[in-house]
C-alpha cells in the first residue's frame, strides 16, 4: 500500500547527542515536510523540500538539519544545538499540484 | 509563525449534536484545509476548500470559507463518539509548498 513510513516510533536520546528520524514515502510525491508538534501549540514547520537536492527552512529550523538525496526519502537530524528537542515529529508529503498532505504516524523523541 | 488559529481550543458535546469549529488566518491563501488527528497519531486530511469557493460538503462535514474575514468554519453534523479527535485547519499560499497549521480544536463527543 502507498503511504509514508516514519521510524522509529519512539526514540530516547541523551543530551548532547544527535539523532536522525527517518521518513520514506512511496506515493511518488515531489514535496515533503517535517513538522514538530508540542502540546497546545499545534504543528510547526521545520523544513520542507519541493524537489530532490533542494529544501527550505520552515519557521523553526534552528537546531535541525535535513537532506533530500532521493525523492522517496527526507530524513531529519535533530542536533545537539536544538535546546528543547522533546516533541512529536511528523513527516508529510504531497504532490506539487495537490494541497492535500499525507502524514506518517509520527516519531516521539524524548531527551533524557 | 502559525497562520491559523482555531476556536474554541476545546469542545465537548453529546453524541448526535453538531460540532462547529472556527479557524482564522492572517494572510491571503490559495486553499484552506481541515485535518483530523487521533491522539498520538498522524493527521488525516478531511477536506480542502479553494479560495474562490464559499462552501463545501463531504458526508457529515460542511466547510465554509469567508476570505473577506479571513475565516473558515468546520461543521460536523450528527456527531459520533468516533469523531473524538483534534481538528486542525491548514493554509497554503504561493505554490502548495508551505502549508502551515493552527493550534487545533480538541473535540470530545460523549456517548
Amino acid at each position: 500500500d502507498g503511504g509514508i513510513t516514519q521510524s522509529p516510533k519512539y526514540l530516547f536520546r541523551k543530551e548532547g547527542q544527535n539523532v536522525t528520524l527517518s521518513c520514506e514515502q512511496n506515493l511518488n510525491h515531489d514535496a515533503m515536510y517535517w513538522y514538530r508538534q508540542d502540546p497546545g501549540q499545534g504543528l510547526r514547520l521545520i523544513y520542507y523540500s519541493q524537489i530532490v537536492n533542494d529544501f527550505q527552512k520552515g519557521d523553526i529550523a534552528e537546531g535541525y538539519s535535513v537532506s533530500r538525496e532521493k525523492k522517496e526519502s527526507f530524513p531529519l537530524t535533530v542536533t545537539s544545538a536544538q535546546k528543547n528537542p522533546t516533541a512529536f515529529y511528523l513527516c508529510a508529503s504531497n504532490g506539487l499540484r495537490s494541497g492535500e498532505l499525507f502524514f506518517g504516524e509520527g516519531s516521539r523523541l524524548t531527551v533524557l | 509563525s502559525q497562520q491559523g488559529e482555531e476556536d474554541p481550543q476545546a469542545l465537548s458535546i453529546q453524541e448526535g449534536e453538531n460540532a462547529t469549529m472556527n479557524c482564522s488566518y492572517k494572510t491571503s491563501i490559495n486553499n484552506l484545509q481541515w485535518y483530523r488527528q487521533n491522539s498520538g497519531r498522524g493527521l488525516v486530511h478531511l477536506i480542502l476548500i479553494r479560495s474562490n469557493e464559499r462552501e463545501k460538503h463531504s458526508g457529515r462535514l460542511r466547510v465554509t470559507l469567508d476570505t473577506s474575514k479571513k475565516s473558515s468554519s468546520l461543521l460536523i453534523t450528527a456527531s459520533r463518539a468516533a469523531d473524538t479527535a483534534s481538528y486542525f485547519c491548514a493554509t497554503d499560499s504561493g505554490g502548495y509548498q508551505k502549508v502551515t497549521f493552527g493550534i487545533g480544536t480538541k473535540l470530545q463527543v460523549i456517548p
